[in-house]
């Protein structure tokens, strides 16, 4: 199993333009999720997605848009790139549960994104 | 707002020399706290969940404990291959999909 893949690995694009960051998973799970991780912020969570076909905001969802395409795809988009968009972007996925079980996340590999 | 705040933000340890970090927080009624393993470059790598008060976890060199106010990763006799960031978080909501994390403990083991 790959677990959670994300394409591209590095992107650079200039302000105002436009781009789709890809994520995918193959571990059957109902739930993905869109972080950012900046030095001295911690991983926020930009958007996730509790089951296919549902999408909800998290901390810091302005400036991004997101697709559930299907139960193994969720994409990010930035429609017009700011420079305060520089960061690493992590897709995850989990499958919540019961309390006995770990409900732990899983991670992808994470997009290094530049915005000049 | 739930709030989880990671002490110290860096670490520097001789190899085999035990120590601890620490994870605060301030939620209304914990559900639950999750600790991650980061490698520079890469993502999170789930580590342990705890879900009570006095509930401990182990592998390998690192134990996991919990209170009703902290959490302690505790790493036993530290070797260079254990250096990353630690990250800890905790449950949001009425569920397990949001999660806060805190902004982590770089751990760096010198041989």
């Amino acid at each position: 199993n790959a677990g959670v893949t994300q394409t591209p690995k590095f992107q650079v694009l200039k302000t105002g333009q436009s781009m789709t960051l890809q994520c995918a998973q193959d571990m059957n799970h109902n739930s993905m999720y869109w972080y950012r991780q900046d030095p001295g912020m911690g991983l926020r969570l930009i958007y996730y997605s509790a089951s296919e076909g549902t999408t909800d905001k998290g901390e810091v969802p302005n400036g991004y848009n997101v697709s559930r395409l299907n139960k193994r795809e969720f994409s990010l988009r930035l429609e017009s790139a700011a420079p305060s968009q520089t960061s690493v972007y992590f897709c995850a996925s989990s499958q919540p549960g019961l309390p006995s079980s770990y409900n732990e996340q899983f991670f992808g590999p994470g997009t290094r994104l530049t915005v000049l | 707002e739930d709030q989880v705040t990671q002490s110290p933000e860096a670490l520097r340890l001789q190899e085999g020399e035990s120590s601890s970090l620490n994870c605060s927080y301030t939620v209304s009624g914990l559900r639950g706290l999750f600790w991650y393993r980061q490698d520079p470059g890469k993502g999170p790598e789930f580590l342990f969940t705890l879900y009570s008060a006095g509930e401990e976890k182990e592998k390998e060199r690192l134990k996991a404990t919990l209170t009703k106010k902290e959490s302690f990763l505790h790493i036993t006799a530290p070797k260079p291959e254990d250096s990353a960031t630690y990250l800890c978080a905790v449950p949001q909501g009425g569920g397990y999909q949001k999660v806060t994390f805190g902004t982590g403990t770089k751990l760096q083991v010198i041989p």
